[in-house]
């Protein structure tokens, strides 16, 4: 079935980075657009970052402007969050999610995956 | 920076119909999706490109986007309607947008 995993967070000091993962399995990965999305707790759905099926279009949230990068790798059916320079703010359950286009929605979620920023 | 404003609350009683709007410039003229999430769980996507139901989600779920404003609209509400819901729009400047969410209760 459609499934995407994420993998990689925890918990990382103030100014450190860290990198997530997203597998996509049960579908064709190199033909579909992926967004970050972010929950900081008990707050809500913040969008974080967008990459297209080609990789010829990146966005970023201003909050992460500067700080993130996205990338993928459509032969291993994977994509990823590079987020360097991490502050407290940033502290949150990431979301990787599915959208075939810039106006679409976005259909599957992973379960997510907690980054938590402190000393 | 383009901007979606919900409500951050709604109550209804059950078998009702619970209305939840999501306010922006010229919302109408985007397309606006909604998304349920219950505590501890992933979002699910609820109506999609205004008024569209994915396979799987009840009937009782609709939506409407008009002006400024888009509807969720759930008629003969649940208990197990009880989770936040989150509207959400792109928008050619600042790409994807969410609004706050709205906590809604059945009591």
């Amino acid at each position: 079935q459609v499934q995407l995993v994420e993998s990689g967070g925890g918990v990382v000091q103030p100014g450190r980075s860290l990198r997530l993962s997203c597998a996509a399995s049960g579908f064709t990965f190199s033909t579909y657009g992926m967004h970050w999305v972010r929950q900081a707790p008990g707050k809500g759905l913040e969008w974080v970052a967008f990459i297209w099926y080609d990789e010829s279009n990146k966005y970023y949230g201003d909050s992460v402007k500067g700080r993130f990068t996205i990338s993928r790798d459509n032969s291993k059916n994977m994509f990823h969050l590079q987020m360097n320079s991490l502050r407290a703010e940033d502290t949150a359950v990431y979301y990787c999610a599915r959208v075939a286009g810039f106006a679409e929605p976005l259909t599957v979620w992973g379960q997510g995956t907690l980054v938590t920023v402190s000393s | 920076s383009y901007e979606l404003t919900q409500p951050p609350s709604v109550s209804v009683s059950p078998g009702q119909t619970a209305s939840i709007t999501c306010s922006g410039n010229d919302l109408g003229g985007k397309f606006a999706h909604w998304y349920q999430q219950k505590p501890g769980q992933s979002p699910v996507l609820v109506i999609y490109q205004d008024t569209k139901r994915p396979s799987g989600i009840p009937e009782r779920f609709s939506g409407s986007n008009s002006g400024n404003t888009a509807t969720l609209t759930i008629s003969g509400t649940q208990g197990m309607d009880e989770a936040d819901y989150y509207c959400q729009a792109w928008d050619s400047n600042t790409v994807w947008v969410f609004g706050g969410g709205t906590k809604l209760t059945v009591l």
